[in-house]
């Protein structure tokens, strides 16, 4: 078990690209979150999925943002024509769900920069 | 709106006194709390959940529903204590977290 692992850790860009972060959640981990954490605040919740599927959505995420898990294994967030207040961590988290409710296991994190 | 509060940015301390840091929540439902920790160049980590009512690396933290907090505490501070430390609501469908904004633990020799 290497744990969560996102990648890249670092990603500096000019605003208004692309940009696309990847996720690795434990292996048998069927839930998989994404939370943006933003200088002397607490992680804040974007979105998660159930296996492939993306069960809930922020209203910080915006249009311009897209998150998939096509296999139901890693995920990627993608974050279109990128502003100034983008610039965050990402940080990704997996947890295996059954019948009681279970921990959250958090990966590095991916740092954004926009110039 | 479910909301954690934790009202210290900063909390500084001498090796061997006590440790109390604050969380209090705002939810209406049946509240599931808990305490993340990130040490210096590390992820953040679970430290402890109030409905396994244990204690690890010696902090302890009691829901009180009547004032609606999750303080953590610890009866004598060691160094590698320093650390952030974040507080965290499970908001329900989803077990999605809504997270304090975090104290800054700092053990002083």
């Amino acid at each position: 078990d290497t744990g969560v692992s996102q990648n890249p850790r670092h990603k500096i860009t000019k605003r208004g690209q692309n940009v696309t972060f990847r996720c690795d959640p434990i292996s048998e981990h069927n839930r998989l979150y994404w939370y943006r954490q933003t200088l002397g605040q607490g992680p804040e919740f974007l979105t998660y999925f159930q296996n492939e599927a993306q069960l809930e959505k922020s209203r910080l995420l915006s249009d311009r943002f897209s998150a998939e898990r096509p296999k139901g294994s890693f995920s990627t967030l993608e974050i279109q024509r990128t502003e100034q207040g983008d610039s965050a961590m990402y940080l990704c988290a997996s947890s295996l769900v059954g019948g009681t409710r279970s921990r959250q296991h958090f990966g590095d994190g991916t740092r954004l920069s926009i110039l | 709106a479910q909301r954690v509060t934790q009202p210290e940015k900063l909390l500084s301390v001498f090796k061997g006194a006590p440790v109390e840091l604050k969380c209090n929540y705002s939810y209406s439902g049946s509240p599931e709390l808990f305490w993340y920790v990130q040490y210096s160049r590390q992820r953040l980590q679970l430290l402890l959940r109030h409905i396994s009512r244990e204690s690890i690396k010696g902090f302890t933290a009691d829901l009180n529903k009547g004032e609606t907090s999750f303080h953590l505490k610890k009866p004598f501070a060691q160094e590698e204590d320093s650390a952030m430390y974040y507080c965290a609501l499970n908001t329900g469908g989803g077990n999605k977290l809504t997270f304090g904004t975090g104290t800054q633990l700092k053990v002083e020799l």
